[in-house]
């Protein structure tokens, strides 16, 4: 089984709150990745771990924003004190067998 | 660094036509692999097809086909026999890396095509 499950699917927030997204991979998958979409753009890379190492973070994004995989399952993507511009889609993705990259359904931010 | 460019935002195409979605990468690794995803409205994102830099022939998957040209660093998505359920975005991405290479894969800005019947 390659699904994998995000939470919330949509979370509304004012401008300065914290808010914490979640990936939940259904069985074990070592490579896993957030992007962030926002309408008519492609997924924007955010940060990539392999096992409960975070390899690589965009350089684009600020030290707002935080992702831990504390023990290689599940992984937490945290925005602290949100800004308007952080409402998108943010997209949690597993590499359970090279190259088919699968996609969880997305928790969509809305910063008011 | 790498990227990845679809110059085209959006295609008009008639239903049982071929189209093709033009993608250009820039990459210094020798060694890489080039992805298209399609993302119909319902927001999945669903994978197409994969070649990497080192494949000897071009990846096709029933309808579709990769036009991969490596000294052009072009990676242009065919369609054949287009369907009405294949309008959606389109997505070229990139890795840099073989296979199973451990690193990161970036995304175009995508194409919306449209299909009329």
């Amino acid at each position: 089984d390659t699904g994998v499950s995000q939470n919330p699917r949509h979370k509304i927030t004012k401008r300065g709150q914290n808010v914490t997204f979640r990936c939940d991979p259904i069985s074990e998958h070592n490579r896993l990745y957030w992007y962030r979409q926002t309408l008519g753009q492609g997924p924007e890379f955010l940060t990539y771990f392999q096992n409960e190492a975070q390899l690589e973070k965009s350089r684009l994004l600020s030290d707002r924003f935080s992702a831990e995989r504390p023990k290689g399952s599940f992984s937490t993507l945290e925005i602290q004190r949100t800004e308007q511009g952080d409402s998108a889609m943010y997209l949690c993705a597993l590499l359970p067998q090279d190259p088919e990259l699968f996609f969880g359904e997305g928790s969509r931010l809305t910063v008011l | 660094a790498q990227k990845i460019t679809q110059t085209q935002p959006g295609m008009f195409v008639q239903e049982k036509e071929a189209v093709t979605l033009d993608c250009t990468y820039d990459t210094s690794d020798p060694s890489y692999g080039l992805f298209w995803y399609k993302q119909p409205s319902s927001g999945e994102m669903i994978f197409l097809i994969y070649q990497g830099s080192y494949d000897q022939q071009n990846a096709t998957e029933g309808r579709y086909s990769l036009n991969f040209q490596k000294a052009r660093k072009s990676a242009n998505l065919v369609i054949s026999a287009s369907q009405l359920g294949d309008s959606a975005m389109y997505f070229c991405a990139m890795r840099e890396g073989g296979y199973s290479s451990a690193s990161k894969i970036i995304f175009g800005s995508g194409t919306r095509l449209s299909i009329r019947p």
